[in-house]
Formats: C-alpha cells, structure tokens, sequence
C-alpha cells in the first residue's frame, strides 16, 4: 500500500517551459488535491478534484492546469513556467470531501524555474 | 473567506517541557481543525483533529483545545522530545459545500536535549 506518490521528485525547468506533475493514490480516495509549499507561506491549495472528471480552483490556481484523469490519478501542468511557481507541490487525497477529513500527503515535488 | 493566523512562527524549547502552539480562525462557520506535523524534507502528516462539537481532545502528550466562541484552537505538546523538532501547522476547514481547508503559516519547534 504505497498511499499517494507523485513524479518526479525535484524538476529544474527555464521559463516558459512546461512541465506536468504526476500523482496517483492507492486508498480509493474520492478527493484529491494540489498544493504548494513556499517558506513561510503555509500550504496553499491550487486545485481539488472530488471526483474523477471534476476540478475546483483553490486559493492559487493561476497558471496552472489539472486532470482528474480517473479515480487514482490526479495531474498538475504548468502550461508555461513563471519564476514565481519555484515551489514545493504536494499532491493528497482524503476520505471525506474538499479538506473535512484527514488528508494523505505524497513526497512532494520541488520545482525550479529559472 | 476564511483567514488562519498561528503563533509562534518558531518555539524553542528544552527536552521535558511543554510546548503550546495557538491558531485563531476567522470565519465562525468553520468546523474542523486538524494539526499537521512536517518533519525537514519529509510530507506533512496529520498528528492529531478536533471538530467543532468536541472542546478538547487528546492522545498521549498531545492534544488540543478549541474555543469556539474565541475562535482560537491550540496545540499542546507535554514531556517534549527532540523527535518532537519540526514545523507544525494548524488549519481550518471552511465548512459547507464549497468550503476548502486553510492552513496557517507553521510553527517550527526546535526541541533542545
């Protein structure tokens, strides 16, 4: 029982590149989630998806893309890379819906955009 | 919508003492407020939850309190160990249909021997 894993685990991209962050859970999990972690800012939610073929923008979705490809998978794309998107990005599910229940953190990423 | 401030931003502490860690939440609706632990370089990982019906909830030196009316929740750490060192962050689930779950910035704990 892996729980959340997400690829690849560092990624250094040049502006305007892009570049899509793979995530899959195995506790059939109806949410799933995107955040990103930046010093001193917390976590902050990008994207939620309750089910497969439905997404909700998060607090800080610009310029960023999701797939709620099927009930495992939930992807991440940065259509064209900003230094402002350097950042940690976890991917998580959870039980229950939108946050209201535990949520199970993947590895993360960290990206560079340079 | 929901705004979560915590406090202390760091909390040093020497092995054995206690450590208190305090959040306030500003929307009233909210209803579910988990503590997340982040060892360095690991995932977050949630150590402990309190919904709103509950006002104190624990498990074994840890536990936290919630005051509704005050709109603030702690989290109290008793007999602190050095594998208690890392960044612990409170958060606030907005309730409702289309509420999301706000975290506050984190607190790093450094727990000396």
């Amino acid at each position: 029982n892996a729980g959340v894993t997400q690829t690849p685990k560092f990624q250094v991209l040049k502006t305007g590149q892009s570049m899509t962050l793979q995530c899959a859970q195995d506790m059939n999990h109806n949410s799933m989630y995107w955040y990103r972690q930046d010093p001193g800012m917390g976590l902050r939610l990008i994207y939620y998806s309750a089910s497969e073929g439905t997404t909700d923008k998060g607090e800080v979705p610009n310029g960023y893309n999701v797939s709620r490809l099927n009930k495992r998978e939930f992807s991440l794309r940065l259509e064209s890379a900003a230094p402002s998107q350097t950042s940690v990005y976890f991917c998580a599910s959870s039980e229950g819906g939108r946050g209201a229940s535990p949520l199970h953190f993947g590895n993360g990423t960290r990206l560079t955009v340079t | 919508g929901e705004n979560v401030e915590q406090h202390p931003s760091t909390l040093s502490v020497q092995e054995g003492d206690s450590a208190v860690i305090k959040c306030t939440y500003s929307d009233s609706a909210s209803n579910y407020f988990p503590w997340y632990k982040q060892e360095l370089g690991k995932r977050p990982q949630l150590i402990i939850d309190i919904r709103s019906n509950v006002g104190e909830k624990k498990d074994q030196r840890i536990a936290v309190t919630l005051n509704k009316t005050a709109k603030h929740f702690s989290l109290h750490i008793t007999e602190t160990q050095p594998e208690d060192s890392a960044v612990y962050f409170c958060a606030a689930f907005e309730g409702g249909s289309q509420g999301n779950l706000i975290f506050g910035k984190g607190t790093k704990l450094s727990v000396k021997p």
